[in-house]
Order: structure tokens, then C-alpha cells, then sequence
């Protein structure tokens, strides 16, 4: 059973514009939902990361967006640069983080100069 | 930029053969992961300590695999005997205690069974 669900698997966008990663979980009782970014060759790294106390984090061009009636969350790349080509992915863990965390499948993007 | 130490980064083995790879968790760090990603980016949670006791583990961890974090030396993930699926990238991550702690993850030993 894949808890946490992500779209789309590929993903290209032209420099400049907003890209859209778009995830969904199972379990109502995930309260921490970070987003990784890796690029080849390299370890996943943290991005941002949100809690369901809000409905909305931002960091400079990353946004979340999180909707937990539906149990679904996004991230917006503004201004999307060549150099955000990479493979991103959602997860989500319950509130002590000696707990797993659950990723999804991740989604490549791909930014066009 | 993590800390998290992964040695070798990669790794060839027969199959049958034991495989064995180790990661120094990020100084300070109580808390260590293993997972396992695959050629299709999939994580698999494997198992995960805090200082030198288990935490969780799946049960295919229970089986063929075998991981410790004895103190004061190199946390170690072993495959007894590998087969072709074990082959993957496998990712060990540490972190702090309490809420909103960042893992962190090491650049991962790259597991081929041939």
C-alpha cells in the first residue's frame, strides 16, 4: 500500500515559471511532511517542511501548500531555474521523528533555460 | 551539507554473497536510518535506532538482513546472502531527538549484485 501518493512523475517547465509537485497521503495521523530534493548523484537533502497547524510555509521561491481535510499538499517552485532540475520528493512521519518517514515516488523536474 | 558518513559508496557482490557497508552517523546524531532506494527512486524504510537499540524494522530486514550501531563504532547494514533485488542504492540518514529535527542523509552505498 503506497501511503503517500505523488504527481506527476515527470515534470518539465520553461525558466521562469511556476512548477507544481502535487502529493497525497493515507494516514490522518501524519503531522510532518517535509519535501527532499536529489539531485544525481547525491543524497536527498531537505527542502521545506510543514505541519498541519498550518495551511501554508514559504521559504524564498518554495512554497507548500497543505489542505488536510483532503490530505493533500503541493509544492510551488516560482521562478523555476535550470538549476532546480532534480527529482523531488514528498514524505510525510508522525510527530516524534524516531519515527520512519514515508516517502513518495518522487517526481523528476526538468527547468528549460 | 551532511555530515553523514557512508563507506563504500559502491559495492559489487556475487549473489549469495555477504554485503556488508557502514555509515557514521552525524556527530551528536542519536537517531540513524536505513533505507533502501531503488532504481526507481522508491524508498523502502529498512530500520531505524536510536543510539544502539532498534527502533523498527520491516520484516524483510528480520530475514537476510542485519544492521547494528554498536557505540563508539561505525553503524553497519549486512546482507547475509544477496540476490539480485537487493541491488539499490541504500541510504543511511541521521538526526537528532525531538520534533521538527532535520535528517539528515549520507550520499548512500550503491549496492550491485551480479
Amino acid at each position: 500500500q503506497q501511503q503517500v501518493r505523488q504527481s506527476p512523475q515527470s515534470l518539465t517547465v520553461w525558466e521562469g515559471e511556476t512548477a507544481i509537485l502535487n502529493c497525497s497521503y493515507e494516514d490522518s495521523t501524519f503531522d510532518y511532511f517535509p519535501w527532499y530534493h536529489q539531485f544525481p548523484g547525491e543524497s536527498p537533502a531537505l527542502l521545506i517542511a510543514i505541519r498541519p497547524v498550518s495551511n501554508k510555509k514559504e521559504d524564498g521561491r518554495f512554497t507548500i501548500f497543505f489542505n488536510k481535510r483532503e490530505k493533500k499538499f503541493s509544492l510551488h517552485i516560482a521562478d523555476s531555474q535550470p538549476g532546480d532540475s532534480a527529482t523531488y520528493f514528498c514524505a510525510a512521519s508522525h510527530s516524534s521523528n524516531t519515527n520512519k518517514v514515508v516517502f513518495g515516488t518522487g517526481t523528476r523536474l526538468q527547468v528549460l533555460p | 551539507n551532511s555530515k553523514v558518513i557512508q563507506t563504500p559508496r559502491y559495492l559489487v557482490k556475487g549473489q549469495g554473497q555477504k554485503a556488508k557497508m557502514r555509515c557514521i552517523p552525524e556527530k551528536g546524531h542519536p537517531v540513524v536510518f536505513w533505507y533502501q532506494q531503488n532504481k526507481n527512486n522508491e524508498f523502502k524504510f529498512l530500520i531505524n535506532f536510536q543510539n544502539q537499540e532498534v527502533l523498527q524494522q520491516i520484516d524483510m530486514t528480520e530475514k537476510r538482513f542485519s544492521a547494528e550501531c554498536p557505540s563508539n563504532s561505525p553503524c553497519s547494514l549486512e546482507i547475509q546472502s544477496s540476490e539480485a533485488g537487493d541491488s539499490a542504492l541504500y541510504l543511511c540518514a541521521s538526526s537528532l531527538l525531538g520534533k521538527d529535527t532535520e535528517v539528515f542523509f549520507g550520499k548512500g552505498t550503491r549496492l550491485t549484485v551480479v
